[in-house]
């Protein structure tokens, strides 16, 4: 089916462990993101992506690596994940013209044990 | 540095009633979003809002901007269970064509019968 899937949909992991989440899209969308999702801050910015092997940090970057080495795939690594880390991701992208609406994946929920 | 406030944070309304939900950001702006979450799922966009006194309208929602005044506002007209939701706005920083938008921290609705 075309749109936007992440996997895992939830993932249980221990801190000090890596765990990559993933983000495929099927529209060829140009621009795509990474957000977290934490009660009282609505959805922060972690990485975005403008095209394949051109990425850029957002507002809460540390801790994270994001690569795009195809315009579909857009994962988002935690190098060594910490507790502060457990939130819901979500991987969201856009045509990338001015007026474009960002469409969002169903999300990830991470929890660091 | 760019900040959007939301309120209220948590509306209980009755079925039949009308109530508006305000969206403030600090900064100049051309673009502005209305998405809603259902509890445990993902963002759906309801609204783009692109200038000065544009307002949009999609069955009880209607969602209009003051660019001036940096401000958006959300109207539910007779309001039905089915609306109970979370409600995000989100802004564009500047003229950005990144589409980096900043979140508002979401007003909860809960409508009762």
């Amino acid at each position: 089916d075309a749109g936007i899937t992440q996997s895992p949909r939830y993932k249980i992991t221990e801190t000090g462990r890596q765990v990559t989440l993933m983000c495929h899209q099927t529209w060829s969308h140009s621009y795509m993101f990474w957000y977290r999702q934490d009660l009282g801050h609505g959805l922060r910015l972690i990485y975005y992506s403008a095209a394949a092997d051109i990425t850029d940090k957002g507002e809460v970057p540390d801790g994270y690596v994001v690569s795009r080495s195809k315009t579909e795939n857009f994962p988002l690594t935690l190098e060594s994940a910490t507790r502060s880390q457990t939130s819901v991701y979500f991987c969201a992208s856009s045509e990338g013209r001015r007026t474009d609406t960002q469409y969002f994946g169903p999300g990830t929920r991470l929890t660091v044990l | 540095e760019l900040k959007v406030e939301q309120n209220p944070l948590f509306l209980s309304m009755q079925e039949g009633k009308n109530y508006t939900i305000y969206c403030n950001y600090s900064t100049t702006s051309d673009r502005l979003y209305w998405y809603r979450q259902d509890p445990g799922k993902s963002l759906e966009s309801l609204f783009v809002l692109l200038s000065n006194g544009a307002v949009k309208q999609e069955g009880r929602l209607m969602a209009s901007l003051d660019t001036k005044a940096r401000l958006s506002t959300l109207h539910i007209t007779a309001a039905v269970h089915d609306l109970s939701a979370t409600y995000f706005c989100a802004v564009v920083e500047g003229s950005s064509n990144t589409g980096k938008l900043i979140f508002g921290q979401g007003t909860t609705l809960q409508v009762k019968p």
